[in-house]
């Protein structure tokens, strides 16, 4: 199956600072990622979708200001965490699909971050 | 309004027993179905969809439109199906996001 790889895996900062979380496809171009985010024992919340080329569709309710997102090649995304408060803590995961008519979903291992 | 809904949170069974996980759906139109799979320490994986009708490691699931329903089920469970499970719906025309439900912890005891 398609390999989604995210990096780091597990990061903490400082209150303040900014937090770079990378989501690559391994062995296959993606047009369009996804960003979730998962609190423990929870669901997976859509935060975005990440398209190549163009601006991050956000959900309601998620700043585009504080979670930064660049799609600047097809087997990159990226997101930044501006200005990382405790609150942001959380489990960060990446997905993306193999073509643009497949459903089914490719997801990173994930980026557990921690603000303190 | 898109929402996925599994009722339960935790479904403990013992080894042998049948199981269900349930999921309800709520969605103007024909959803895609979708169950994924996260064991201890790994990462989310597609376990199986609607529209394939398989049968994946033993589990199955059928679409029941009348209901809004789309329940997994296992005849015989096994100490590794323990993990965590999510119904997750996708639209047409979105793009291919996913939409979740809280997820159900399977817990299948010796």
């Amino acid at each position: 199956g398609a390999v989604v790889s995210q990096h780091p895996s597990r990061v903490i900062c400082k209150s303040g600072t900014s937090v770079k979380i990378e989501c690559r496809s391994l062995d296959f171009q993606a047009t369009t990622m996804f960003w979730y985010r998962q609190f423990p024992k929870q669901s997976l919340m859509l935060m975005a979708t990440s398209n190549e080329g163009s601006k991050a569709t956000y959900e309601q309710g998620v700043e585009k200001d504080k979670f930064l997102i660049n799609h600047a090649s097809l087997t990159l995304s990226t997101l930044t965490v501006t200005s990382a408060h405790p609150e942001d803590s959380s489990f960060y995961i990446c997905s993306a699909r193999v073509g643009q008519a497949a459903r089914e979903a490719f997801f990173g291992q994930g980026t557990r971050l921690t603000v303190v | 309004a898109q929402r996925v809904t599994q009722p339960e949170k935790l479904l403990s069974v013992f080894k042998g027993a049948p199981v269900e996980l349930k999921c309800n759906y709520s969605y103007s139109g024909s959803p895609e179905l979708f169950w994924y799979v996260q064991y201890s320490r790994q990462r989310l994986q597609l376990l199986l969809r609607h529209i394939s009708r398989e049968s994946i490691k033993g589990f199955t699931a059928d679409l029941n439109k009348g209901e809004t329903s789309f329940h997994l089920k296992k005849p015989f469970a096994q100490e590794e199906d323990s993990a965590m499970y999510y119904c997750a719906l996708s639209g047409h025309n979105q793009g291919g996001k996913l939409i979740f439900g809280q997820g159900t912890e399977l817990s299948v005891k010796p």
